[in-house]
């Protein structure tokens, strides 16, 4: 079975740095998805940003961007200009080939001010 | 745009009894999921469906039942409640077959004493 690994519990940035979440997973498939979720304190889960497994260009979304590497399994997020509103727990999730999707336990960004 | 609905918000309920969660989008989602969330424990999936009329088994599906009568509902049984199962509730839709983004309820709370 496909698993998700955050190895950072927990995380602080001072605002406007940046900061990069790891997340490393488990799979023997060659196509699949990667995304990051953002959950705030209001406990909605909110997409970030997603990767294609076959596309080898980094995704990228205003100041939210990923370091994809496939062979390594590794889809780490980064933050860039860390706002106060970025606080919140950030899962990795991996998209299987049977359509399910699995989350890592997550990470809490603190930023500080 | 109501997306993905989930009642009841909040819900307390005594070891043994049952209830049900319900669930429904009007995305015409084919995909429709449940997870739950604990402390430390990230979002794990309990129960899924690809379409009505097929479900099948997360990562922890013990203690819960679904079924996937329509496109919309897709509702998740407790038959005899259990405190493990205390945790917040979030079902979650996505269209078959595209990227993956999910679509989440709000979350519910469950509480069993």
């Amino acid at each position: 079975a496909q698993t998700v690994t955050q190895s950072q519990p927990e995380m602080s940035v001072q605002e406007a740095e940046t900061v990069t979440l790891s997340c490393t997973y488990d799979t023997s498939e060659s196509d699949y998805y990667l995304f990051w979720y953002k959950q705030p304190p209001s406990r909605q889960m909110i997409l970030v940003i997603r990767q294609e497994a076959y596309k080898q260009q980094n995704a990228t979304e205003n100041r939210f961007s990923v370091n994809f590497q496939k062979a390594a399994k590794s889809f780490s997020l980064k933050i860039s200009d860390s706002q106060l509103g970025d606080a919140a727990m950030y899962f990795c999730a991996y998209r299987q080939i049977d359509d399910k999707i699995i989350f890592g336990k997550g990470t809490r960004l603190h930023i500080l001010p | 745009n109501a997306g993905v609905t989930q009642t009841p918000k909040f819900q307390v309920l005594k070891t043994g009894q049952s209830m049900t969660l319900q669930c429904a989008q009007d995305m015409n989602h084919e995909y429709m999921s449940w997870y739950r969330q604990d402390p430390g424990m990230g979002l794990r999936l309990i129960h899924y469906s690809v379409g009505a009329g097929i479900t099948d088994q997360g990562e922890v599906p013990n203690g819960y039942n679904v079924s996937r009568s329509t496109t919309e509902d897709f509702p998740l049984r407790l038959l005899s409640a259990a405190p493990s199962q205390t945790s917040v509730y979030f079902c979650a839709s996505r269209i078959a077959g595209n990227t993956g983004e999910l679509f989440f309820g709000e979350g519910s709370r469950l509480t069993v004493l």
